[in-house]
Formats: structure tokens, C-alpha cells, sequence
């Protein structure tokens, strides 16, 4: 029972780095979401994906790109790090339609220095 | 536009107390669903229970029960006799019924539960 598997679960990074946050799901789920937990803000949504080839911009897009190119990845890619995108990222999953469950993986922290 | 309140932000109670977690929202939508999740202190997001607006039958899981009121916007819940490993962040988060954006998931801030033995 994968469900959604991120990597990596934890990652330093030099302001001005790039990098991938990998996510993947098993579940056939058209939806795939990502967001970004801050202390005192909860979950906030960066980008999502309502299936392949379709992706659009959530509440806090900036400094970060998406893409989908199959139904089971949906990788984050930090253009340029910055101190600000010091956060805990959460790839999320879900079949299409608000009445479904969205799963989410397990989190992958990110501190930028 | 979507918001979820969840005005309670950290609730401290000792073991075998009981511990009701509020969580208004708002919504133009006429239907929408509702969620909690957990996240315990090893960080994930631990999903515990859905419910959409056009069912206002409350639900008891075990020590768990949540109270759903479309007249006051609220869905409360309430651990009963609590224990140390019910301590965690709990979410209270809305979703909207239509596609797109709309589609996503609205949270509350979070409420940090701690359980003393």
C-alpha cells in the first residue's frame, strides 16, 4: 500500500538552489496537489494538477513550477531557493470531485540557508 | 470564498479527560465537504473522517465523535477519554464541490492537543 510516496523526506539547501520535490502516486488519482505547512498558517496550497498535462496555480505559487506529464508524478521544482521556502511540503492525491478523500504523503522538510 | 476557523489554538487536558476541538466554516457552496486529519508529532497527515453537507447525522468512531451543524457552520469534535497518544495538530479543512481550484482543500490553522499522563 504505497498511496502517495514523496522524496526526499528532508533536504538542506543554499539560497539560490535549485531543486525537485518527487511525488508519486499508485492510486490512479486524476487530482494531485501540492502544499506548503508554515507554523501558524496551516496548509496552503501551492500547485495543482486535475490530470495529465493539466496543471494551475494554488494560493502561493511564486518561486515554484509544476508539471505532469503522467497521471502518477507530479513533481515541485524550487526555482531558486530562498530563506522563505524554508518550509514542510505535502504531495497530496485524490480522485477527481470535492467528495473525495485526499491522501497525502508523509511530508518532505526543506530548509533553505 | 472558502475559510475554515478552527479559534482554539492549543488545548492541554490530562488522560481520560474528554476534549471537544471546534471548527467553523464558511462556504457560499451549497454543497461541500468536511474533514479532519490528524498530524501526530512523527509529521504526517493522518486522514480521520469526511463528511458532506447534506448529511448532518452525527457519527461516533470509538472514543472519536464528530458533531455537524449546517445552522451554526460547525463541525466539532470530541475525543472521549482522551490518551497520551491522541496528542497531535488537528486540521478541520472544507473542500467545495466544484471542480478546478475549488477542488482544493481549505484548512484551519490547527489545533496542538497535548495529553498529560
Amino acid at each position: 500500500n504505497a498511496g502517495v510516496t514523496q522524496t526526499p523526506k528532508f533536504q538542506v539547501l543554499k539560497t539560490g538552489q535549485s531543486m525537485t520535490l518527487q511525488c508519486a502516486q499508485d492510486m490512479n488519482h486524476e487530482y494531485m496537489s501540492w502544499y506548503r505547512q508554515d507554523p501558524g498558517m496551516g496548509l496552503r496550497l501551492i500547485h495543482y494538477s486535475v490530470g495529465a498535462g493539466i496543471t494551475d496555480q494554488g494560493e502561493v505559487p511564486n518561486g515554484y513550477n509544476v508539471s505532469r506529464s503522467t497521471t502518477e508524478d507530479f513533481p515541485l521544482r524550487l526555482l531558486s531557493a530562498a530563506p522563505s521556502q524554508t518550509s514542510v511540503y505535502f504531495c497530496a492525491s485524490s480522485r477527481q470531485g470535492a467528495g473525495n478523500t485526499i491522501y497525502f504523503g508523509e511530508g518532505s522538510w526543506l530548509t533553505v540557508v | 470564498a472558502q475559510k475554515v476557523t478552527q479559534a482554539q489554538t492549543e488545548i492541554s487536558v490530562v488522560e481520560k479527560e474528554d476534549v471537544t476541538l471546534d471548527c467553523v466554516y464558511e462556504t457560499r457552496d451549497t454543497t461541500y465537504y468536511l474533514f479532519w486529519y490528524k498530524q501526530p508529532p512523527s509529521g504526517e497527515l493522518v486522514f480521520l473522517i469526511r463528511r458532506n453537507s447534506f448529511d448532518e447525522q452525527n457519527e461516533i468512531s470509538g472514543r472519536y465523535s464528530w458533531n455537524f451543524q449546517k445552522s451554526t457552520s460547525s463541525f466539532n469534535f470530541t475525543i472521549t477519554a482522551s490518551q497520551v497518544v491522541d496528542s497531535a495538530v488537528y486540521f478541520c479543512a472544507l473542500r467545495a464541490s466544484l471542480t478546478g481550484a475549488n477542488s482544493k482543500l481549505t484548512f484551519g490553522k490547527g489545533i496542538t492537543l497535548s495529553v498529560r499522563p
